[in-house]
């Protein structure tokens, strides 16, 4: 079984701060993860993707995130937030066979602060 | 290119209706998934289809049911309405199946009433 628990179901930063989104995932096989981000009254747009490659993965509009498996997390970072960025974050966790499903977490409100 | 869309955009039912949702897929793309997002929440899978064939199924009812067509565009119907199913239902496409590469669209907002 496979699951994702993303802490902090909303989470602050001020404008040109870090941004920190935690995730930690459960996978009894090598685990597929993924972050989507979904702006209001939008579907979910793919931000990056952990395939057993590098364990730092660089997505789109700055973002990136680090494959722990000793600590089975990974977390999504990004150095400076813009405005831009408020939005719905949803960590995800799938296995490599074509056959399995993509599980997701409950999501992560960023909100950014003037 | 297009991307995935989703008719329509929103609609109001009543409990005990029955709805049905529709799909295109991007051009290519012969798999798609259906999800609901109930708010607050992340997507749930509910079915996902191949080649007009169901390759998964989420753990929904039997009031659920899916549709793939010829042109790979696929519907979703929900029969006996609750007021537990309003949601974001979501539907994405991959060109493969358990493609981890899906593209989703924009969603149809449905409210029971």
């Amino acid at each position: 079984a496979q699951s994702v628990t993303q802490l902090g179901s909303h989470v602050s930063v001020s404008e040109g701060a870090l941004v920190l989104l935690r995730c930690n995932y459960s996978s009894s096989v090598p685990p597929y993860l993924f972050w989507y981000v979904q702006y209001p009254n939008q579907g979910l747009q793919l931000l990056l993707k952990y395939t057993s490659a590098a364990t730092l993965v660089k997505g789109i509009n700055g973002f990136e995130a680090e494959f722990k498996k000793s600590e089975t997390s990974f977390h999504l970072t990004k150095p400076s937030a813009h405005m831009s960025d408020a939005a719905e974050y949803f960590c995800a966790v799938s296995g490599p066979s074509r056959d399995d499903k993509i599980i997701f977490g409950k999501g992560t409100r960023l909100h950014i602060l003037p | 290119d297009a991307g995935v869309t989703q008719s329509p955009t929103h609609l109001i039912k009543t409990r005990g209706q029955h709805v049905t949702l529709r799909c295109s897929p991007i051009s290519g793309h012969k798999s798609v998934s259906w999800y609901q997002q109930v708010l607050g929440q992340g997507p749930q899978f509910i079915f996902q289809y191949y080649e007009k064939e169901e390759r998964g199924r989420g753990n929904f009812p039997d009031r659920f049911s899916a549709r793939q067509f010829p042109n790979y565009s696929s519907e979703l119907n929900v029969n006996a309405l609750l007021l537990g199913d309003s949601a974001l239902y979501l539907c994405a496409s991959s060109f493969l199946t358990g493609s981890h590469e899906q593209y989703f669209g924009p969603g149809t907002r449905l409210t029971v009433t």
